[in-house]
């Protein structure tokens, strides 16, 4: 099946840093690839849909400036959380559909972000 | 509005059978996922149902009724590493996947 790969799967920070995530498909070339939030003991919540060469689509309530997505290529997006505070610390899942294709996601590992 | 509801946490002994239901609301739809995720980890798939009917696909199985929003999860033969939260999602018109809570499955030996 198609393979998405994340990385880094666990990444520590200190306040007021900036940590840069990237999801890339490695077989298929994903146009659309999407930016999720996970909380503890929490369902997945959208962030974001990256959309190659243009601007990201963020979800109500998402911070633009704070969750810069950039989606350059047709094999990578990345999600860049600036100026991060512990309460970003959390489990961020990018994922994507193959083209034409909506009938599975294909997930990236994860990436545990802490902030200290 | 659109909504995904499971039950919370269920326990089941190994080497029996369970049932995770699920039913949704979403404007339009374009499928009904079930996914796996152990602690830790992402999600990876299970089943895709957009027409009613029985999916089975080895131990597990999974059930549509679209006129009901309803669809089910079945695992038979339970085992110890099937511990793991199951996550329902429906696609909506625009392909947009919309999660549940997950259903936190306890297996005891």
């Amino acid at each position: 099946g198609a393979v998405v790969s994340q990385h880094p799967s666990r990444v520590i920070c200190k306040s007021g840093t900036s940590v840069k995530i990237e999801c890339r498909s490695l077989d298929f070339q994903a146009t659309t690839m999407f930016w999720y939030r996970q909380f503890p003991k929490k369902s997945l919540m959208l962030m974001a849909t990256s959309n190659e060469g243009s601007k990201a689509t963020y979800e109500q309530g998402v911070e633009k400036d704070k969750f810069l997505i950039n989606h350059a290529s047709l094999t990578l997006s990345t999600l860049t959380v600036t100026s991060a505070h512990p309460e970003d610390s959390s489990f961020y899942i990018c994922s994507a559909h193959t083209p034409g294709h909506h009938t599975e996601a294909f997930f990236g590992q994860g990436t545990r972000l802490t902030v200290v | 509005g659109q909504n995904i509801d499971q039950p919370t946490e269920m326990t089941a002994t190994e080497g029996a059978i369970v049932q995770i239901n699920c039913t949704y609301q979403t404007s339009g739809f374009n499928g009904l996922f079930w996914y796996q995720q152990h602690a830790g980890e992402a999600p990876t798939f299970l089943s895709y149902n957009v027409l009613d009917g029985l999916e089975e696909k080895g131990r597990f199985s999974s059930f549509l009724s679209r006129s009901k929003g309803y669809s089910y999860l079945l695992l038979k033969e339970l085992q110890m590493k099937d511990s793991a939260s199951y996550l329902c999602a429906g696609m909506d018109s625009n392909y947009q996947l919309i999660w549940g809570a997950g259903t936190k499955l306890i297996i005891k030996p």
